[in-house]
């Protein structure tokens, strides 16, 4: 079945240390997005791409950084410059931009220790 | 001020009653959508729309682009229906997706 995998579901991240959650997809679709979720927001964006080795910051790009070297795959990786990254990190696809359904993972919650 | 506003926070309903969430946002769209997400965090697209309405079983969405309004329906509710529901906008300025800070629905049996 085609869809978007995240991993791990859990996550500890000790003070200071990088941790790099995962994300997969088997939809071919273009674009792909990571979002934080925190108790009583809505969805932010954190990053965003549209093509293969390229993506762009979006409103909270500060402390976290990604990569793009291949299509089915948006890793996102929480540096020890996010001062506070316990969150629900969700990942999204979609076919394209603009106004597309975006497909979502089923998260990974990260915890400080 | 978030460009989506969702209401209402919180609303707890009998099995069986008819239920409506509604969502304003305060900017020029290209597509609304409503998705919905479970106890365990996983998200699941239910509608996507930039007129008129769509129906899909026992969910309506419906929405009126001058007012800038949206409302998602459930009929006949049950408790497997609790979850929080969340409308999202595609602004015509933006690539990405504006979100509301969702609604969460309880289904009492």
């Amino acid at each position: 079945d085609g869809g978007i995998t995240q991993s791990p579901k859990y996550l500890f991240r000790k003070e200071g240390q990088n941790v790099t959650l995962s994300c997969e997809q088997n939809l071919n679709h273009d674009a792909m997005y990571w979002y934080r979720q925190d108790p009583g927001q809505g969805l932010r964006l954190i990053y965003y791409s549209q093509i293969v080795n390229d993506f762009q910051k979006g409103d909270i790009a500060e402390g976290y950084s990604v990569s793009r070297e291949k299509k089915e795959s948006f890793p996102l990786t929480v540096t020890s410059a996010q001062k506070n990254p316990t969150a629900f990190y969700l990942c999204a696809s979609s076919i394209g931009g603009g106004h597309q359904p975006q497909h979502f993972g089923d998260g990974t919650r990260l915890s400080i220790l | 001020k978030n460009e989506v506003e969702q209401s209402p926070q919180n609303l707890t309903a009998q099995e069986g009653e008819f239920i409506t969430i509604n969502c304003s946002y305060s900017v020029g769209i290209s597509a609304l959508h409503w998705l919905q997400q479970h106890p365990g965090g996983g998200i699941v697209s239910l509608f996507m729309l930039s007129s008129g309405k769509k129906k899909h079983g026992r969910l309506i969405a419906t929405i009126n682009i001058q007012e800038k309004h949206s409302s998602l329906h459930i009929t006949a509710s049950h408790p497997r229906d609790s979850a929080v529901y969340i409308c999202a906008v595609n602004s015509n300025s933006g690539y990405a997706l504006n979100f509301g800070k969702g609604t969460s629905l309880l289904v009492t049996p």
